[in-house]
């Protein structure tokens, strides 16, 4: 199964208005990154926490990261119509005598104008 | 344009055949990655290289996978006798080596594949 798992799997907000996204995991990590990714293109890096970090802010994201709850959550405050697209988080963790980049199936969020 | 490129953006083949996929890393950036992604879910790793040394290969990697980086610059992926299965977005990323075990990744436009 996936080591990182978003929730909700679908969120639809009006413009304005603050988007919410949560991500759990299983196993310890080295850290945390954050993606977008506009319908049928590439991904785009957000933010990277790490894993003794606790919060990270980046212009309108904020970050938090809850290790003793396996947990991190993406907040999207002031959202606008241009941030409708799906998120991702990806852990970094120790897996198999190496690290590994693993994704979630993502949440895909609707701001509607 | 300095970002990742990715060629060809589309390709459609026959079950059977042979496909390969091209990547141009961000010039600076010694990792490369490979990555599939199908419909609804997030990207699923394939294999990494540091320069021109691959360093990890997915179990979903199957014998009918291969990726070459020869001069740790451009990378091939190579895909023989091409399955139904195989369709998807084939992405592929490029970063530095930092302080994290993995840092920021820089993904191109991928190459979505279908086999018929």
């Amino acid at each position: 199964s996936q080591q990182g798992e978003e929730d909700p799997q679908a969120l639809s907000i009006q413009e304005g208005e603050n988007a919410t996204m949560n991500c759990s995991y299983k196993t310890s990590i080295n850290n945390l990154q954050w993606y977008r990714q506009n319908s049928g293109r590439g991904l785009v890096h957000l933010i990277l926490i790490r894993s003794n970090e606790r919060e990270k802010h980046s212009g309108r994201l904020r970050v938090t990261l809850d290790t003793s709850k396996k947990s991190s959550s993406l907040l999207i405050t002031a959202s606008r119509a241009a941030d409708t697209a799906s998120y991702f988080c990806a852990t970094v963790a120790r897996m198999d005598s190496s690290y590994k980049l693993i994704f979630g199936s993502g949440t895909r969020l609707l701001v509607r104008p | 344009d300095t970002g990742v490129s990715q060629n060809p953006r589309h390709k459609i083949t026959k079950r059977g055949q042979n496909v390969t996929f091209r990547c141009d890393p961000i010039s600076e950036h010694n990792r490369l990655y490979w990555y599939r992604q199908t419909l609804g879910q997030g990207p699923e790793f394939l294999t990494y290289f540091q320069n021109e040394a691959q360093l990890e290969k997915s179990r979903l990697l199957s014998d009918r996978f291969s990726a070459e980086r020869p001069k740790g610059s451009f990378s091939t992926l190579e895909i023989q006798r091409t399955e139904q299965g195989d369709s998807a977005m084939y992405l592929c990323a490029s970063s530095l080596i930092g302080e994290s075990a993995f840092n920021e990744q820089f993904f191109g436009p991928g190459t979505r594949l279908t086999v018929l």
